[in-house]
């Protein structure tokens, strides 16, 4: 069945680090991918998308790219604040049957100053 | 402002004890759908409806029942709960005709059953 696996947190880095989560899928159509973060104590926020293989999500400073060839949609940031810390989801979408979102387990990152 | 709300934001309740966590959206969206979010495990389906009257499972549904008498409520409601329902729980809803095929998330229902 479809799955998405992230990276393994928690992740610890120092403010204006670059960051990288790895994010892979595994889906019989062709998925669309999101990032949702969930801050402290919150719900889920979309923090972007992508439709298709080679489309570039991006906001706040993030961004992710769907590569289908590698059926990955790593997310990135040049430098991250210390209001970047949250947990980060990764999830797949297929428009058929439930229509559900596939989530990965999240990361939670945490950025000290 | 667009949303979707859920109530109780926080429950602690004992086992056995019926009760009903309520989803209502302000978007008209057909699309809701119940997940849990449980640590190492991320979010995963429960429940989810198409549109009024047309409910269906999940990945996940045992010991759950769900309703949709109107557009924008959507009901899960646990018959006995039990402490492995633990968990936090998340109603979301999307536009049937969006091809942004984005979905919109309450703020969550922390419930804990002992």
């Amino acid at each position: 069945g479809d799955s998405v696996t992230q990276m393994e947190g928690p992740v610890t880095l120092s403010e204006e680090a670059c960051l990288t989560i790895n994010c892979t899928y595994t889906a019989t159509g062709y998925p669309s991918l999101f990032w949702y973060v969930q801050y402290p104590g919150e719900g889920l926020q979309l923090l972007l998308k992508a439709t298709k293989a080679d489309d570039k999500g991006s906001n706040k400073g993030f961004e992710a790219t769907y590569r289908k060839e590698t059926t990955s949609f790593h997310l990135e940031k040049g430098s991250v604040q210390v209001s970047d810390s949250a947990v980060y989801f990764c999830a797949s979408f297929i428009i058929q049957g439930a229509q559900k979102l596939v989530f990965g387990q999240g990361t939670r990152l945490t950025i000290n100053p | 402002e667009a949303q979707v709300t859920q109530n109780p934001r926080y429950l602690i309740t004992v086992t056995g004890k019926k009760l009903t966590v309520t989803c209502s959206q302000n978007m008209n969206h057909e699309y809701m759908s119940w997940y849990r979010q449980d640590p190492g495990l991320g979010l995963r389906q429960i429940y989810y409806s198409m549109n009024v009257e047309v409910t269906d499972k999940g990945d996940v549904p045992e010991g759950y029942k769900v309703s949709r008498k109107e557009k924008r409520n959507f009901p899960l409601i646990l018959e006995s709960p039990s402490p492995n329902q633990t968990s936090l729980y998340f109603c979301a809803s999307r536009d049937y005709d969006s091809f942004s095929y984005e979905q919109y998330f309450g703020p969550g229902t922390r419930l804990t059953v002992t």
